[in-house]
């Protein structure tokens, strides 16, 4: 199965502060990354697909990037909205492995 | 709009079965592949299962093979996942989600989920 390692597990950052989450797979994934956005008691959403397109509707100041086995989701002006956990997924193989997700709190 | 229900959760007995359903509106159920996606207390999401859109094709994850099974309902626009022989660390909110092919396969819907606690 591949694995996926994001980092950090959390981060702290401030209304308007430019956070970037990294991504990394155990092996080589073209581009089949997916980056999702789960608020408490919510489900998740879609916000990247295919490494870095953005899904419709989801505000512009979120980007995806990589290629292989290394991605990055960049959030360019945390909003309070956007306080959240945030997961990439490989759709490469079956098996669509989730990381382990990383927790944006306020500071 | 696109809406993705899930029921039948509840508390169960390690050993049980249970019987979860989404039913889904707002788009052609008949043309897309489907899954199911856990989230555990304390961790992370977990994809479960996957059938294709006329039930040819179905994948599980290799912690419930062999005592999960997915099925769906065309003419019901329904999904369903037979859970048998649960486990204390089946005990999760489980979604179901709907497969959209761009490039690859993403989950675009999803449902607001169905608690399933596994608990003597």
């Amino acid at each position: 199965d591949i694995q996926m390692t994001q980092s950090p597990s959390s981060l702290s950052a401030s209304v308007g502060d430019r956070v970037t989450i990294t991504c990394r797979a155990s092996q080589i994934i073209n581009i089949y990354l997916n980056w999702y956005q789960q608020r408490p008691g919510k489900a998740p959403k879609l916000l990247i697909y295919a490494a870095s397109s953005l899904q419709s509707g989801v505000p512009s100041r979120f980007s995806g990037s990589g290629s292989g086995t290394d991605f990055t989701l960049t959030i360019s002006s945390l909003q309070p909205e956007d306080f959240a956990t945030y997961y990439c997924q490989q759709s490469y193989t079956t098996g669509y492995t989730f990381g382990q997700g990383t927790k944006l709190e306020i500071k | 709009e696109v809406q993705l229900v899930e029921s039948g959760g509840g508390l169960v007995q390690p050993g049980g079965s249970l019987r979860l359903s989404c039913a889904a509106s707002g788009f052609t159920f008949s043309s897309y592949g489907m899954n199911w996606v856990r989230l555990a207390p304390g961790k992370g999401l977990e994809w479960v299962s996957y059938i294709s859109s006329s039930s040819s094709t179905i994948y599980y994850a290799d912690s419930v093979r062999g005592r999960f099974t997915i099925s769906r309902d065309n003419a019901k626009n329904s999904l369903y996942l037979q859970m048998n022989s649960l486990r204390d660390e089946d005990t999760a909110l489980y979604y179901c989600a709907r497969t959209f092919i761009a490039v690859a396969e993403n989950f675009d819907y999803w449902g607001q989920g169905t608690l399933v606690t596994v608990s003597s």
